[in-house]
Protein backbone atom coordinates (compact mmCIF):
# COMPACT_ATOMS: atom_id res chain seq x y z
CA UNK A 1 0.00 0.00 0.00
CA UNK A 2 1.00 3.48 -1.09
CA UNK A 3 1.42 6.33 2.02
CA UNK A 4 2.43 9.81 2.25
CA UNK A 5 2.28 10.75 5.81
CA UNK A 6 3.01 14.55 6.20
CA UNK A 7 3.64 15.79 9.60
CA UNK A 8 5.01 19.32 11.15
CA UNK A 9 1.79 21.94 10.51
CA UNK A 10 0.69 24.26 13.20
CA UNK A 11 -0.46 27.56 14.01
CA UNK A 12 2.78 30.12 13.57
CA UNK A 13 3.44 34.19 13.81
CA UNK A 14 4.24 36.13 11.27
CA UNK A 15 7.85 36.06 10.45
CA UNK A 16 8.04 32.78 12.16
CA UNK A 17 9.32 29.22 10.87
CA UNK A 18 7.81 25.89 10.27
CA UNK A 19 9.65 22.81 9.26
CA UNK A 20 7.07 20.17 7.08
CA UNK A 21 7.98 16.31 6.83
CA UNK A 22 6.67 13.97 4.86
CA UNK A 23 7.89 9.85 4.85
CA UNK A 24 6.53 7.90 2.21
CA UNK A 25 6.12 4.09 1.61
CA UNK A 26 5.02 1.55 -0.44
CA UNK A 27 6.62 3.25 -3.70
CA UNK A 28 10.03 3.73 -5.03
CA UNK A 29 10.87 7.33 -3.43
CA UNK A 30 14.10 7.57 -4.44
CA UNK A 31 13.37 7.53 -8.49
CA UNK A 32 10.26 10.04 -7.48
CA UNK A 33 10.06 13.47 -8.18
CA UNK A 34 8.77 14.64 -4.65
CA UNK A 35 6.90 18.42 -4.81
CA UNK A 36 4.72 20.31 -2.56
CA UNK A 37 1.38 21.20 -3.38
CA UNK A 38 -0.83 23.73 -1.07
CA UNK A 39 -4.34 24.44 -0.83
CA UNK A 40 -6.12 27.53 0.74
CA UNK A 41 -8.77 26.73 2.66
CA UNK A 42 -11.81 26.94 0.26
CA UNK A 43 -9.97 27.42 -2.81
CA UNK A 44 -7.65 25.75 -5.35
CA UNK A 45 -4.53 24.10 -5.41
CA UNK A 46 -1.31 26.23 -6.27
CA UNK A 47 2.34 23.90 -6.54
CA UNK A 48 4.88 25.26 -4.25
CA UNK A 49 7.97 23.40 -4.99
CA UNK A 50 9.43 20.28 -7.08
CA UNK A 51 12.76 18.37 -5.89
CA UNK A 52 14.60 15.80 -8.27
CA UNK A 53 15.45 12.07 -7.36
CA UNK A 54 18.91 12.81 -6.10
CA UNK A 55 17.73 16.26 -4.76
CA UNK A 56 19.95 18.55 -7.15
CA UNK A 57 17.10 19.67 -8.99
CA UNK A 58 14.51 21.81 -6.75
CA UNK A 59 11.91 24.65 -8.13
CA UNK A 60 9.59 26.83 -6.55
CA UNK A 61 7.07 29.33 -7.21
CA UNK A 62 7.93 32.82 -7.00
CA UNK A 63 6.15 34.19 -3.80
CA UNK A 64 8.22 31.68 -2.10
CA UNK A 65 11.23 31.65 -3.13
CA UNK A 66 14.25 32.54 -0.77
CA UNK A 67 11.50 31.86 2.46
CA UNK A 68 10.97 28.36 1.79
CA UNK A 69 13.75 25.14 1.01
CA UNK A 70 13.03 21.85 -0.54
CA UNK A 71 14.88 18.79 0.54
CA UNK A 72 14.91 15.28 0.96
CA UNK A 73 16.66 12.59 2.52
CA UNK A 74 16.14 9.02 0.28
CA UNK A 75 18.05 6.63 3.24
CA UNK A 76 15.26 8.35 5.19
CA UNK A 77 12.35 8.06 2.00
CA UNK A 78 11.57 11.45 3.61
CA UNK A 79 11.00 15.10 2.17
CA UNK A 80 10.82 18.06 3.98
CA UNK A 81 9.76 22.23 3.67
CA UNK A 82 12.05 24.21 5.44
CA UNK A 83 9.39 27.04 5.80
CA UNK A 84 11.02 30.47 7.21
CA UNK A 85 9.68 33.89 6.98
CA UNK A 86 6.03 32.97 7.44
CA UNK A 87 3.09 35.28 6.05
CA UNK A 88 -0.79 35.27 6.50
CA UNK A 89 -0.95 34.31 2.51
CA UNK A 90 1.26 30.59 3.27
CA UNK A 91 -1.70 29.68 5.42
CA UNK A 92 -2.71 26.05 3.73
CA UNK A 93 -2.84 22.96 3.86
CA UNK A 94 0.08 21.64 2.58
CA UNK A 95 0.22 18.18 0.60
CA UNK A 96 3.67 16.41 -0.44
CA UNK A 97 3.14 14.33 -3.82
CA UNK A 98 5.34 11.87 -5.17
CA UNK A 99 5.30 11.79 -9.40
CA UNK A 100 1.96 13.85 -8.97
CA UNK A 101 0.62 10.02 -8.29
CA UNK A 102 0.94 9.51 -4.96
CA UNK A 103 -0.76 12.09 -2.70
CA UNK A 104 -0.38 12.64 1.06
CA UNK A 105 -3.44 13.63 3.37
CA UNK A 106 -1.90 17.45 3.82
CA UNK A 107 -0.85 18.99 6.99
CA UNK A 108 -2.48 22.57 7.97
CA UNK A 109 -0.18 25.46 8.20
CA UNK A 110 -1.77 28.72 9.71
CA UNK A 111 -0.13 31.90 10.06
CA UNK A 112 -1.53 34.31 12.09
CA UNK A 113 -1.14 36.76 15.21
CA UNK B 1 3.43 32.75 -15.65
CA UNK B 2 0.97 30.07 -17.74
CA UNK B 3 -2.50 31.08 -16.92
CA UNK B 4 -4.93 27.58 -17.00
CA UNK B 5 -8.46 28.73 -17.55
CA UNK B 6 -10.91 26.38 -16.55
CA UNK B 7 -14.55 26.40 -17.78
CA UNK B 8 -17.48 25.70 -16.81
CA UNK B 9 -16.42 26.29 -12.89
CA UNK B 10 -19.69 24.57 -11.89
CA UNK B 11 -20.98 21.65 -13.62
CA UNK B 12 -24.83 19.63 -12.58
CA UNK B 13 -25.45 16.48 -14.73
CA UNK B 14 -27.94 13.99 -14.77
CA UNK B 15 -26.69 10.58 -13.77
CA UNK B 16 -25.71 8.31 -16.75
CA UNK B 17 -25.33 11.57 -19.13
CA UNK B 18 -22.05 12.78 -20.79
CA UNK B 19 -19.92 15.66 -18.84
CA UNK B 20 -17.18 17.51 -20.43
CA UNK B 21 -14.39 20.39 -18.98
CA UNK B 22 -12.22 22.53 -20.96
CA UNK B 23 -8.74 23.61 -20.04
CA UNK B 24 -7.10 26.39 -21.49
CA UNK B 25 -3.29 27.63 -21.66
CA UNK B 26 -1.97 31.27 -22.36
CA UNK B 27 0.42 29.35 -23.88
CA UNK B 28 1.20 26.32 -25.73
CA UNK B 29 1.99 23.33 -23.31
CA UNK B 30 4.30 21.54 -25.92
CA UNK B 31 8.03 21.65 -24.82
CA UNK B 32 11.20 22.03 -27.24
CA UNK B 33 11.58 18.19 -26.27
CA UNK B 34 8.03 17.77 -27.93
CA UNK B 35 6.41 16.53 -24.54
CA UNK B 36 3.30 18.29 -23.49
CA UNK B 37 2.78 18.03 -20.00
CA UNK B 38 -1.00 18.26 -18.48
CA UNK B 39 -2.64 16.15 -16.18
CA UNK B 40 -6.00 15.96 -14.61
CA UNK B 41 -6.85 15.35 -11.01
CA UNK B 42 -10.10 15.14 -8.53
CA UNK B 43 -10.37 15.86 -5.48
CA UNK B 44 -13.31 14.28 -3.93
CA UNK B 45 -14.47 16.55 -0.05
CA UNK B 46 -12.17 16.05 2.58
CA UNK B 47 -9.77 14.20 0.92
CA UNK B 48 -6.75 14.89 -1.41
CA UNK B 49 -6.40 15.44 -4.71
CA UNK B 50 -6.06 12.12 -7.05
CA UNK B 51 -4.14 11.90 -10.55
CA UNK B 52 -6.86 10.48 -12.77
CA UNK B 53 -4.89 11.64 -16.42
CA UNK B 54 -1.46 12.05 -17.23
CA UNK B 55 0.60 13.00 -20.43
CA UNK B 56 -3.26 14.75 -22.32
CA UNK B 57 -4.65 11.35 -22.67
CA UNK B 58 -3.11 8.35 -20.38
CA UNK B 59 -5.58 7.07 -17.99
CA UNK B 60 -4.07 5.95 -14.45
CA UNK B 61 -4.13 3.16 -12.81
CA UNK B 62 -7.99 2.03 -11.99
CA UNK B 63 -9.62 5.13 -13.46
CA UNK B 64 -12.84 3.87 -15.61
CA UNK B 65 -12.54 4.43 -19.38
CA UNK B 66 -15.62 6.39 -19.21
CA UNK B 67 -13.11 9.45 -18.19
CA UNK B 68 -10.89 10.49 -21.32
CA UNK B 69 -8.29 13.33 -22.02
CA UNK B 70 -7.73 15.23 -25.12
CA UNK B 71 -6.31 18.17 -26.99
CA UNK B 72 -3.11 19.95 -27.96
CA UNK B 73 -0.92 23.05 -28.07
CA UNK B 74 -3.55 25.38 -25.71
CA UNK B 75 -6.61 23.79 -25.68
CA UNK B 76 -7.41 20.33 -23.32
CA UNK B 77 -10.35 18.50 -22.69
CA UNK B 78 -11.27 15.94 -20.08
CA UNK B 79 -14.37 13.88 -21.00
CA UNK B 80 -17.10 11.64 -19.04
CA UNK B 81 -18.93 9.27 -21.19
CA UNK B 82 -21.64 8.64 -18.69
CA UNK B 83 -21.52 9.97 -15.40
CA UNK B 84 -22.29 7.87 -12.03
CA UNK B 85 -22.52 9.29 -8.27
CA UNK B 86 -18.81 8.46 -7.60
CA UNK B 87 -17.53 11.14 -10.05
CA UNK B 88 -18.51 14.36 -8.17
CA UNK B 89 -15.58 16.35 -6.78
CA UNK B 90 -13.81 19.15 -8.20
CA UNK B 91 -11.82 18.72 -11.30
CA UNK B 92 -7.77 20.65 -12.02
CA UNK B 93 -6.22 20.24 -14.86
CA UNK B 94 -2.25 21.05 -13.95
CA UNK B 95 0.37 21.76 -16.87
CA UNK B 96 3.76 20.75 -16.14
CA UNK B 97 5.57 22.16 -18.95
CA UNK B 98 6.82 25.25 -18.10
CA UNK B 99 7.97 26.30 -14.31
CA UNK B 100 6.04 27.23 -12.52
CA UNK B 101 3.40 24.07 -12.72
CA UNK B 102 0.33 25.70 -12.72
CA UNK B 103 -3.29 24.06 -11.79
CA UNK B 104 -6.92 25.72 -12.96
CA UNK B 105 -9.15 27.18 -10.95
CA UNK B 106 -11.07 23.81 -10.25
CA UNK B 107 -14.26 22.63 -12.18
CA UNK B 108 -17.13 21.56 -9.17
CA UNK B 109 -19.34 18.80 -10.75
CA UNK B 110 -22.34 17.64 -9.21
CA UNK B 111 -25.37 15.66 -9.63
CA UNK B 112 -28.24 17.41 -10.53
Amino acid sequence: EVKLVESGGALVQPGGSLRLSCVGSGFTFTTSWMRWVRQTPGKGLEWVANISPDGTDKYYVDSVKGRFTISRDNAKNSLYLQMNSLRAEDTAVYYCAGDLLYWGQGTLVTVSS
Amino acid sequence: DVVMTQSPLSLPVTLGQPASISCRSTQSLVRSDGYTSLTWFRQRPGQSPRRLIYNISKRDSGVPDRFSGSGSGTDFTLKISRVEAEDVGVYYCMQGSHWPHTFGQGTKLEIK
